[in-house]
């Protein structure tokens, strides 16, 4: 069974602060996704990285896939309190299905 | 509006009554996936479909039952829920046809099911 084990599970730091948030496994997929989800709505895909060592920027975020496509990355720029919520990585085995496994979430408070 | 529904958004039942989670899209999407959401577990597969009449288990089908007779629906059946059924549920929809199955996924607003 693919495990994706995201970290940290909680942060909670000041706005204007930078955070990386991990998502790591044993297991290699195919492509990584980023979502991030407000309290009472579904979650919102944010990025999709599909090659080693991609590395996308989203305004003032910083996606990245490791070499081996086994773990990922989200790093926050100077943090602001709309950047607040949980954030989920999602990664899609290598044999292609349909199956996608998500990691446990990171909640992000941004205090102002 | 291009949009992923669910109804009902909220249910409270009691155990062994069986019930459906209704969902459907409305942007002609070949694939769509139901999961679950628990505290400190994140979102777990329970389902997906990547076409009509083709269904295939996700990481925890137990007690669930899924049907996708026409492209836009997707209800999940609990035919005898329990109490560790209880959660928040998600439905989900994308194209489905771009190389690697990397295209965007379209959640629905959630189900919260409170089963007694």
């Amino acid at each position: 069974t693919q495990l994706l084990e995201q970290s940290p599970q909680f942060l909670s730091i000041q706005e204007g602060e930078n955070l990386t948030v991990y998502c790591n496994s044993s297991s290699v997929f195919s492509s990584l996704q980023w979502y991030r989800q407000e309290p009472g709505e579904g979650p919102v895909l944010l990025v999709t990285v599909v090659t080693g060592g991609e590395v996308k920027k989203l305004k003032r975020l910083t996606f990245q896939f490791g070499d081996a496509r086994k773990d990922s990355s989200l790093h926050i720029t100077a943090a602001q309190p709309g950047d607040t919520g949980l954030y989920l990585c999602a990664g899609r085995g290598s044999s292609n299905t349909g199956k996608l496994i998500f990691g446990q979430g990171t909640t992000l408070q941004v205090k102002p | 509006e291009a949009q992923v529904t669910q109804n009902p958004r909220y249910l409270i039942t009691v155990t062994g009554k069986k019930l459906t989670v209704t969902c459907s899209q409305n942007m002609n999407h070949e694939y769509m996936s139901w999961y679950r959401q628990d505290p400190g577990l994140g979102l777990r597969q329970i389902y997906y479909s990547m076409n009509v009449e083709v269904t295939d288990k996700g990481d925890v089908p137990e007690g669930y039952k899924v049907s996708r007779k026409e492209k836009r629906n997707f209800p999940l059946i609990l035919e005898s829920p329990s109490p560790n059924q209880t959660s928040l549920y998600f439905c989900a929809s994308s194209l489905g046809t771009s190389r690697g199955y990397t295209d965007t996924q379209y959640f629905g607003p959630g189900t919260r099911l409170t089963v007694l």
